[in-house]
């Protein structure tokens, strides 16, 4: 079945650097893939989303770079606070399909 | 203010004990799913329903059933919980399900309903 496979699980990185997470999916129909950001106790909120037809997307210090061909997505953080600790979750969904396949999720810890 | 809600936000159950989980959004949202979210596992979709009287099975359905009557209402039933369920439960709803052709698709989350069944 469809599937999306995330890594790492665990991040840890000191303040100011890059963090990267990425994902992998096996539905080659996949042409739009958010991310979420879910901080402890609270709801998953999205923070970027790509569509198949942009191969880059950036929203001030996060950015979604997308390979269609190798099927894969990535995550890019860059000058990490405090505040960027939380869990990542990567999705996959398709026109014409109605279910969204979640990865499952990359807990990023951002030492001060 | 626009939100998902979902009640009740914590429940202790026992084994077979019918019960319900209701989610609620006022944003006029087509489009409504329910998730769970286990350890390591991340967020698997249950249910989803497209539109009033439309729904069909997400990933693991199997235990669980949904209505929807009404566009802002999309209840979680379980009708003999198991141990197995125990898990945190999430509603969401997206304005429309384009499959990522427009905007539309971003789904907003409920607080989400923490359940236990002993």
């Amino acid at each position: 079945g469809e599937n999306v496979e995330q890594h790492p699980s665990t991040l840890s990185v000191q303040e100011g650097d890059s963090a990267v997470i990425k994902c992998t999916y096996s539905d080659s129909a996949s042409n739009y893939f958010p991310w979420y950001k879910q901080e402890l106790g609270k709801r998953p909120q999205l923070i970027i989303d790509i569509r198949s037809n942009v191969g880059e997307k950036k929203d001030q210090r996060i950015a979604v770079t997308l390979n269609k061909t190798a099927k894969h997505f990535s995550l890019h953080i860059t000058e990490t606070q405090p505040e960027d600790s939380a869990v990542y979750f990567c999705a996959a969904t398709h026109t014409g399909g109605f279910k969204t396949i979640f990865g499952a999720g990359t807990r990023l810890f951002v030492k001060a | 203010e626009a939100q998902v809600t979902q009640n009740p936000r914590y429940l202790i159950t026992v084994t077979g004990k019918k019960l319900t989980v209701t989610c609620s959004q006022n944003m006029n949202h087509e489009y409504m799913s329910w998730y769970r979210q286990d350890p390591g596992l991340g967020l698997r979709q249950i249910y989803y329903s497209m539109n009033v009287e439309v729904t069909d099975k997400g990933d693991v359905p199997e235990g669980y059933k949904v209505s929807r009557k009404e566009k802002r209402n999309f209840p979680l039933i379980l009708e003999s919980p198991s141990p197995n369920q125990t898990s945190l439960y999430f509603c969401a709803s997206s304005l429309s399900f384009s499959g990522g052709q427009t905007s539309t698709d971003t789904q907003y989350f409920g607080p989400g309903t923490r359940l236990t069944v002993l």
